[in-house]
């Protein structure tokens, strides 16, 4: 059963940091991974989406790798600023039986990232 | 833009009531989904649908059930409310050709079972 661990579950920096959050899974036969943020009380946010033939994708001051064969990820988070302050989700669709999987996501349990000015 | 809904932002049920939560998107996306996501439990898969009428179990269906009459609407029902049923519930759309899309997701219901 595909499971998916985040490190470190909370992160406190100050702004303008640069910062890495990092994502593992114990699957390797993964369609894609995806990173996600979540604000208080509210849904997702999609922010990257790595396709498992890829090694990276970057949007912005965000930067995502994938490493497939070890089964992690990062997240780089260049020059945070306070409104950054979010819980960020990473997930994995793997491939089921047969080769398929409805495009069902296992996700992480998440990083709680607070910048403070 | 694309739109996932969710007909109540809080609700608040006694055990053993019958409770219904709906799910619309407009972005005629055939996979829907729904997760419930609890504190140090993380985003956990209840059921999701592919096609009109079809569902499947995800990791967590004991004491849900699902329904799928419309492409554009996914019910989960608790059929007889429980206290640990007291959780937050996301809702989530994507089309076919999962290479691609990633999942949209809706704001959340968060439910208290007391």
């Amino acid at each position: 059963k595909q499971e998916v661990t985040q490190i470190p579950a909370a992160l406190s920096v100050p702004e303008g940091e640069n910062l890495v959050l990092n994502c593992s899974f114990t699957d390797s036969a993964i369609y894609n991974l995806q990173w996600f943020r979540q604000d208080p009380g509210k849904g997702l946010t999609s922010l990257l989406l790595i396709q498992s033939s890829q090694r990276e994708q970057t949007s912005g001051r965000l930067n995502a790798s994938l490493d497939k064969s070890s089964g992690r990820s990062t997240l780089y988070i260049a020059a945070s600023q306070p409104g950054d302050s979010a819980t960020y989700l990473c997930a994995v669709i793997h491939r089921g039986a047969g080769g398929t999987s409805y495009g069902k996501l296992t996700f992480g349990q998440g990083t709680i990232l607070t910048v403070h000015p | 833009d694309v739109k996932v809904t969710q007909s109540s932002r809080y609700l608040v049920k006694r055990t053993g009531e019958k409770v219904f939560l709906e799910c619309v998107q407009d972005m005629d996306h055939e996979n829907m989904f729904w997760y419930r996501q609890d504190p140090g439990l993380g985003l956990r898969l209840i059921y999701f649908s592919y096609d009109v009428k079809m569902k499947e179990k995800g990791d967590i269906p004991e004491g849900y059930s699902v329904s799928r009459e419309k492409k554009e609407r996914f019910s989960l029902i608790l059929e007889s409310a429980s206290t640990n049923q007291t959780s937050m519930y996301l809702c989530a759309s994507s089309p076919p050709g999962l290479l691609q899309e990633t999942q949209y997701f809706g704001p959340g219901t968060r439910l208290l079972v007391l």
